[in-house]
């Protein structure tokens, strides 16, 4: 099975600027999260997509969204960069069953942003 | 809110030697718990997960973690440490849990390094 595949794996950005990070899900996923690692800091929580439907918020500003598709793939996007977005940017899927059930995370190898 | 605390930054083990790293959940219910790995530039591993039953769960690579309430920890434990087992190691818990997914709340990992 084809695992999570997150692009690009670096990125170079100026202030102000904005972002599109991409992930392709697991195969047989249709929940995707994304998750952002600050320099020595454990991963903090985004948003998650279900369903093509934002299906939880983290405490992310506006400026952070994003897309999932009928593929299950999905977008982050990052308007008027700051410094402190300068981070690893982590992709995860899962499967959600429908019925409350906890299903494990696979993520991908993330996108480092860097913003100057 | 749910959280994990990791209260080691770094630790060092001499390869051979036993290991045992520490999280502390503050969760009020029986918590969903887990062990992530992460290595140099890469994503995170599931090592184990904790959901309900036997409180020593056994994971991959060797590693096995043991649910304490009264102690409201979950510490990760490994009775001979490789050099390859040199890694970033994130304690989570799941919160938010919905029909359709849940996020994970990370701890600030713990920095494991191997000596010869």
């Amino acid at each position: 099975e084809t695992g999570v595949t997150q692009s690009p794996t670096h990125l170079i950005k100026t202030r102000g600027q904005q972002v599109t990070l991409r992930c392709s899900s697991q195969s047989g996923h249709n929940t995707v999260s994304w998750y952002q690692q600050a320099l020595g800091q454990g991963p903090q929580f985004i948003f998650q997509y279900y369903r093509e439907e934002e299906n939880g918020r983290g405490n992310f500003p506006p400026r952070f969204s994003g897309l999932q598709f009928p593929n299950y793939s999905s977008e982050l996007n990052v308007n008027a960069l700051e410094l402190d977005d300068s981070a690893l940017y982590l992709c995860a899927s899962s499967f959600a069953t429908g019925s409350f059930e906890i299903s494990p995370l696979h993520f991908g190898n993330g996108t480092r942003l860097t913003v100057t | 809110a749910q959280s994990v605390t990791q209260p080691d930054i770094h630790i060092t083990v001499s390869e051979g030697a036993s290991l045992e790293l520490r999280c502390n959940y503050s969760y009020g219910a029986t918590p969903y718990l887990f062990w992530y790995v992460q290595s140099p530039g890469q994503g995170l591993q599931l090592l184990l997960k904790y959901f309900s039953g036997d409180t020593l769960v056994q994971g991959i690579k060797g590693f096995e973690a043991e649910f304490k309430r009264s102690q409201s920890s979950f510490n990760l434990r490994k009775p001979s440490v490789h050099w390859s087992d040199a890694a970033e190691y994130f304690c989570a818990v799941a919160v938010s849990g919905s029909n359709s997914g849940y996020a994970l709340n990370f701890g600030k990992g713990t920095s494991l390094l191997v000596t010869p």
